[in-house]
């Protein structure tokens, strides 16, 4: 069975300052990571995606994350955080066959930037 | 850039009443799903759906719950009889293909009294 963790409920950094949003993983076989942001009463927005090649990835609003198989994570971040980055942010877990299969989600971190 | 949307943004219905909800996918798109969220917690997986039938569905997913495609365009999910712990956001999302990214709605908050 495939697994998400995520083990900071709430990150607080301080604008201009970089962020990191801490995910690891456990599932059969090479992963398909993603990260989504969810803004208050809003859906799931898609941020990034690790399907192979560079272990880092770029993705929206200048996000980054980098995975490293040895240590099963696909960390979230960003060199300078801004007030508007402050979400509730998932990371997401898929099995590498199969276009029916099911995301696996964490239990989110939220983010919150300070001015 | 072409969005999934979904309707409608609120419902709240009576224990034991029907509801469908309602998600239009990027037309694109060949798979389809439904998670949800209970306020609070994490998003769970409900139900995939391709080429017109259901490709896995999770435990929550009973029977009284069925999705359909009836359009070509539209694709519902219908809770026959609700429940109280049924109340939660309901997402509808959609991907392309084997590596495509699952893109979702703006989400139906779904209360039962």
């Amino acid at each position: 069975a495939q697994s998400v963790a995520q083990p900071e409920d709430q990150v607080n950094v301080a604008e201009g300052n970089p962020l990191t949003v801490k995910c690891t993983y456990s599932v059969s076989g090479n992963p398909y990571l993603f990260w989504y942001v969810q803004y208050p009463n809003r859906g799931l927005q898609f941020l990034l995606k690790y399907i192979t090649g560079d272990n880092l990835v770029k993705g929206s609003y200048g996000f980054e994350a980098e995975f490293n198989k040895s240590q099963t994570s696909f960390h979230l971040k960003k060199p300078s955080a801004l007030v508007s980055d402050s979400a509730l942010y998932f990371c997401a877990v898929r099995p590498p066959s199969g276009g029916y299969q099911k995301v696996t989600f964490g239990t989110g971190t939220k983010l919150q930037v300070i001015p | 850039e072409p969005e999934v949307t979904q309707t409608p943004s609120h419902q709240v219905t009576q224990m034991g009443q029907e509801v469908i909800l309602r998600c239009v996918p990027i037309s694109n798109h060949l798979y389809f799903y439904w998670y949800r969220q209970i306020l609070g917690q994490k998003v769970e997986f409900l139900v995939s759906f391709y080429n017109n039938e259901i490709s896995e569905k999770s435990e929550i997913f009973d029977d009284q719950f069925s999705v359909e495609r009836p359009d070509g365009s539209n694709f519902t999910l219908k809770i026959r009889s609700t429940k109280l712990e049924d109340s939660a956001m309901y997402f509808c999302a959609g991907g392309g293909g084997l590596q495509e990214t699952q893109y979702f709605g703006p989400g139906t908050r779904l209360l039962v009294l």
